[in-house]
């Protein structure tokens, strides 16, 4: 079982560029989570989809951010424009709906100079 | 409004000693809490969980406590060990068909051989 796979590993951009994170839940898993970590506020939940379909985008800081999830086995969450204060990392996350145990990615570490 | 909270951002025991690690939580509809470890550079990975029915859950080395009346939750391990060395979050669940998971900021332990 492959796990959770996220794209980049690493990303380095400048200031008003446009990012895009992706995403490959684990096959079989209905929920899918975007988290962001910083070192303030720990881990924060951004936007998680049941079924692709978002259920919960309260936590996307502001119109920057958007999350897309096309299919069962994809997901993207876009920046654009990208800020400083955006450098983070960030997860995605996959479970089977009913079943709390959230599956972590390795995670994006993303770094808006 | 900080939900889950984790006082203690570091703690560091010796080999051999019980690691506790605590959490506080302010909502009284949270039913399910998780425990997480996070190696540098991973993604979090569940460690144990616990049902508001309980008040102890067992597995190996690991222990958490959970006490509704005063809304706290510890992680205790033992004997502790190197590989224990990690950061750990609690998380916790609300009922009502919710999959969002809060998480506490986390505890950096460190085991000292």
């Amino acid at each position: 079982d492959a796990g959770v796979i996220q794209s980049p590993r690493h990303e380095v951009t400048e200031m008003g560029q446009e990012v895009t994170l992706r995403c490959k839940p684990i096959s079989g898993h209905n929920s899918l989570f975007w988290y962001r970590q910083t070192m303030m506020r720990g881990l924060e939940l951004l936007i998680y989809f049941n079924n692709n379909v978002p259920i919960d985008d309260s936590g996307m800081p502001e119109d920057r951010f958007s999350a897309k999830m096309p299919n069962a086995s994809f997901s993207t969450l876009k920046i654009q424009p990208s800020e400083p204060r955006d450098s983070a990392v960030y997860f995605c996350a996959s479970m089977v709906r009913g079943i709390y145990e959230q599956y972590f990615g390795p995670g994006t570490r993303l770094t808006v100079t | 409004d900080q939900q889950v909270k984790q006082n203690s951002p570091s703690l560091s025991v010796q080999e051999g000693r019980i690691s506790i690690l605590n959490c506080d939580y302010t909502n009284s509809m949270f039913d399910y809490f998780l425990w997480y470890k996070k190696y540098p550079a991973e993604g979090p990975t569940f460690l144990i969980s616990i049902s508001s029915i309980k008040d102890k859950n067992e597995d190996g080395r690991f222990t958490v406590f959970l006490n509704k009346s005063a809304k706290h939750l510890s992680l205790h391990i033992v004997p502790s060990q190197p590989g224990d060395s990690a950061v750990y979050f609690c998380a916790a669940s609300a009922p009502g068909g919710n999959e969002k998971l809060t998480f506490g900021t986390g505890t950096r332990l460190t085991i000292i051989p």
